[in-house]
């Protein structure tokens, strides 16, 4: 089993929509998580990081976390196609380190 | 805030020959770096972890007398490809946790170098 699973995608969605972006993780100790976006050919940039269970909200963003359930999610409200990229979960592991998911690749269709 | 910057962006070098790739952060001070390998369609793979002052941490399966790493201050680390081959072209990037109070443990990536081997 993976450490973070991501489905792959590509989620295609239409302009103005949720995109729903989903991931489980099998660290139990974990207590951070990040999501990162990642246009092609570009870096990781942050986009939210979260710590305890429950909803954190910035801007069109939500990142959910459930510990016991090992799973946390993002949804982008009112999808732009300047969203379409590809989204990667990470958790903080020993000694600082990221672990980071495949990536989803979303869509967005004007 | 928070800016990590990367040199070169781009590199294109003949096998056999040494790459030098350097990691700053502009606007913090980072005790840890993390250097990072991303081939094609692939999400990125953690090679080593830098320390200032100390040895860095390789993964397992990352040669270390090949990806020399050199953090000698706390706003630069240095990784060095050496002999470089075909096999070695792929994305390198490194990310900078910041060490100051209340930064919490996020980590900030650069832009990336591309590097080529032919």
């Amino acid at each position: 089993q993976k450490e973070v699973e991501q489905n792959s995608g590509p989620l295609s969605v239409p302009e103005g929509a949720i995109a729903s972006l989903n991931c489980t993780y099998s660290d139990r100790g974990s207590q951070s998580f990040f999501w990162y976006r990642q246009y092609s050919g570009k870096s990781p940039e942050l986009i939210m990081s979260i710590y305890s269970n429950g909803d954190k909200e910035d801007g069109r963003f939500t990142a959910q976390l459930n510990k016991a359930s090992q799973y946390v999610s993002l949804l982008i409200r009112d999808s732009q196609p300047s969203d379409s990229a590809t989204y990667l979960c990470a958790f903080k592991a020993a000694g600082n380190k990221l672990t980071f998911g495949g990536g989803t690749r979303v869509l967005v269709k004007p | 805030g928070a800016v990590v910057s990367q040199h070169p962006s781009r590199v294109i070098c003949k096998s056999g020959t040494s790459v030098k790739i350097e990691c700053r952060s502009l606007d913090f001070q980072a005790t840890t770096m993390f250097w990072y390998r991303q081939f094609p369609k692939q999400s990125l793979m953690l090679m080593a972890t830098s320390n200032e002052g100390s040895k860095a941490t390789y993964e397992q399966g990352v040669e270390k007398d090949k990806f020399l790493i050199n953090h000698a201050s706390l706003t630069l680390s240095t990784l060095t490809v050496t002999s470089a081959h075909p096999e070695d072209s792929s994305f390198y990037i490194c990310s900078a946790r910041n060490a100051g109070q209340g930064a919490g443990d996020t980590q900030y990536f650069g832009p990336g170098t591309r590097l080529t081997v032919l």
